[in-house]
């Protein structure tokens, strides 16, 4: 299958930083990238649908301010959590689109964030 | 409003048993239905089913899906230790690729 790398796997940061985590495609271009949020003992909830090249469409109740998405290249999406606060702490994933299939998904390892 | 319901929430075996999980699904536009196996990290990609009545195989595990019923199943035979994870069954909605997903299955399986 298609690998999907996220980086870092955990972060701990201070209440009121931010905090940056990237997607990449390692083997294939992926025009459409996904970011994920997942609680504990929860399935995932989509947050918001990263395009290469145009703005993020965000899900319903996700502030677009607070999670900022950047999606610069065919292989790379970026996650910042900005003004991080404890409430924020959860696992985040993202996937990447496999292009000409865009019926199927690829995953990253997730990152762990835990605000402090 | 879409949903993917799953059941059992979760479900302990012992090793050599088969289990089936269920996954029911209303959705709009509907394109197809997804498994993943999620174990601590990423959830790994299992099938994708689009037609009916056409199953999956791959190994051990089987899945199959009936579009009249809104329903899909994941068999799990001859269970291992190594089946324990948490099986994530997602609906692919329209045409965006966005993926809706049940609350899913935790598998443990015992020696």
């Amino acid at each position: 299958g298609a690998v999907v790398s996220q980086h870092p796997s955990r972060v701990i940061c201070k209440s009121g930083t931010s905090v940056k985590i990237e997607c990449r495609s390692l083997d294939f271009q992926a025009t459409t990238m996904f970011w994920y949020r997942q609680f504990p003992k929860k399935s995932l909830m989509l947050m918001a649908t990263s395009n290469e090249g145009s703005k993020a469409t965000y899900e319903q109740g996700v502030e677009k301010d607070k999670f900022l998405i950047n999606h610069a290249s065919l292989t790379l999406s970026t996650l910042t959590v900005t003004s991080a606060h404890p409430e924020d702490s959860s696992f985040y994933i993202c996937s990447a689109q496999w292009p000409g299939q865009r019926l199927i998904q690829y995953f990253g390892a997730g990152t762990r964030l835990s605000v402090l | 409003e879409d949903k993917v319901v799953q059941s059992p929430l979760s479900l302990v075996v012992h090793e050599g048993d088969t289990v089936t999980l269920n996954c029911s699904y209303e959705v709009t536009n509907f394109r197809s239905l997804l498994w993943y196996k999620q174990e601590k990290k990423a959830p790994t990609f299992l099938f994708m089913l689009t037609s009916s009545g056409i199953e999956k195989k791959s190994g051990r595990l089987s899945s199959i899906l009936d579009k009249k019923e809104l329903f899909s199943i994941l068999n799990i035979t001859a269970t291992q230790t190594g089946d324990s994870a948490v099986y994530l069954c997602a609906s692919v909605s329209g045409n965006t690729g966005k993926l809706i997903f049940g609350q899913g299955t935790t598998l443990q399986v015992k020696p």
